[in-house]
């Protein structure tokens, strides 16, 4: 079945505290993306990555970081969570230009 | 100005009725648009996408695209209650198209 698989689905943790969500994909797609959702705002482009070592900075990045080293993951870490970070992750993938898949989310608190 | 832009509603429609949902968006460049639907809790699931001028259509679905004038529009024809829930418009922005902005989204209720 394809998938976009996020983990974990949530989680609650405290200020500073590195974490690190991860998404797999399993239909070859060349295309990933982290999108962070909130009341009011929509969904919000973190990074995306275009390829394997790949990647670019979308609408919002700061206090993220992602990296691209296998064509099928692309974890998004948060070195030093604040609460402003807490928000609906989604992670996505695609071909280039194509509609993306969407995973079912990350729910993250940060106290 | 939003680089997208939706009414965030909501709307509301009869059962039946055709749901007209609107997004324009600032960059002339823009190749792909896409519309997608999120109920609550869920994430987003492709209605349409359409990449040329003119209407493009899928069962109660049709998306039209304008790019002289810069908007691209849903409408959902025999609206039903199953159809309620936040519709959001996409577009591929930026150097190679690549940087994908979203509207905030048109919640849509459909009453029975």
């Amino acid at each position: 079945e394809a998938q976009v698989t996020q983990n974990p689905r949530y989680l609650i943790t405290v200020t500073g505290k590195k974490l690190t969500v991860t998404c797999s994909q399993n239909m070859n797609h060349e295309y990933m993306s982290w999108y962070r959702q909130d009341p009011g705002l929509g969904l919000r482009q973190i990074y995306y990555s275009m390829n394997v070592e790949v990647t670019d900075k979308g609408d919002v990045p700061e206090g993220y970081k992602v990296s691209r080293k296998e064509k099928r993951n692309f974890p998004l870490i948060l070195e030093s969570p604040s609460p402003n970070q807490t928000s609906l992750y989604f992670c996505a993938s695609s071909w280039w230009g194509q509609p993306q898949h969407f995973g079912d989310g990350t729910r993250l608190s940060i106290l | 100005q939003k680089e997208v832009e939706q009414n965030s509603g909501p709307l509301s429609v009869p059962e039946g009725a055709i749901a007209s949902l609107n997004c324009t968006y600032s960059d002339r460049g823009s190749q792909s648009f896409f519309w997608y639907r999120q109920y609550s809790g869920k994430s987003p699931e492709l209605i349409m996408f359409i990449y040329s001028n003119g209407d493009k259509e899928d069962g109660r679905f049709t998306a039209q695209l304008n790019k002289a004038s810069q908007y691209v529009s849903l409408l959902i024809r025999d609206s039903q209650p199953s159809d309620s829930a936040t519709y959001l418009c996409a577009v591929n922005m930026g150097t190679g198209g690549f940087k994908t902005i979203f509207g905030a989204g048109t919640r849509l209720f459909v009453k029975a």
